[in-house]
């Protein structure tokens, strides 16, 4: 069974600490994605990468970094953490344009 | 780039009743469309997808999609709704790159 996995499914933090969210999947997929999920606003893509060590920006980057070291993990790094990134974050990957992508359950997201 | 819009945000309606969410995209070019379900708690999971060939296309728990290419819609049907498909649907759309654009979603709340 196909699976993507976060490390964390609530987190906690408070503003101005540095936070890592983790995505793992064990499909051998090219790209994966990070989004964060607000309501009444869907989905926004925030970094994808396409390959090891590739990354590009999404729709709202500001705040955020990413780090893809090895093919199944992608990091999604809050530098300096404000109440504005209180949020659902969700990971995802496919094998490539025209694929689905496969979504974890998500990291709910917490800045006091 | 892509674009997606929902054109309801909630949509309530009676268990057994016909249900339809609506979706229309923007795009300059060719494009795949996509339809999520995402229940309470859960991460986002595939019910269908347009790449090419038939308008029509059927996915999983008895829904169905048509694109229309002139209206640039993609609305997604179910002739008989049940409680348990009390749950928030995304229409995505990708424009045979790497990155999926997500509408705002629908939450459709099937009452007894």
């Amino acid at each position: 069974d196909v699976k993507v996995t976060q490390s964390s499914r609530y987190l906690v933090k408070r503003t101005g600490e540095k936070v890592f969210l983790e995505c793992v999947q064990d499909m051998d997929h090219e790209n994966m994605f990070w989004y964060r999920q607000d309501p009444g606003l869907g989905l926004r893509l925030i970094y994808f990468s396409y390959d090891v060590k590739m990354k590009e920006k999404g729709d709202i980057p500001e705040g955020y970094s990413v780090s893809r070291e090895k093919k199944e993990r992608f990091s999604l790094i809050l530098e300096s953490a404000s109440t504005n990134q209180t949020s659902m974050y969700l990971c995802a990957s496919n094998y490539g344009p025209g694929f689905e992508q496969f979504f974890g359950p998500g990291t709910r997201l917490t800045v006091l | 780039a892509q674009s997606v819009t929902q054109l309801d945000s909630q949509v309530p309606v009676f268990e057994e009743a016909p249900v339809e969410l609506r979706c229309n995209y923007s795009s300059s070019v060719s494009v795949y469309l996509f339809w999520y379900v995402q229940y309470p708690n859960q991460g986002l999971q595939l019910l269908l997808k347009y790449l090419s060939g038939s308008t029509l296309v059927k996915g999983i728990n008895g829904f169905e999609a048509e694109f229309n290419k002139s209206q640039t819609s993609f609305h997604l049907r179910k002739p008989s709704v049940h409680i348990s498909d009390t749950a928030e649907y995304f229409c995505a759309v990708s424009e045979n790159n790497n990155d999926m654009r997500f509408g705002a979603g629908t939450r459709l709340t099937v009452k007894p």
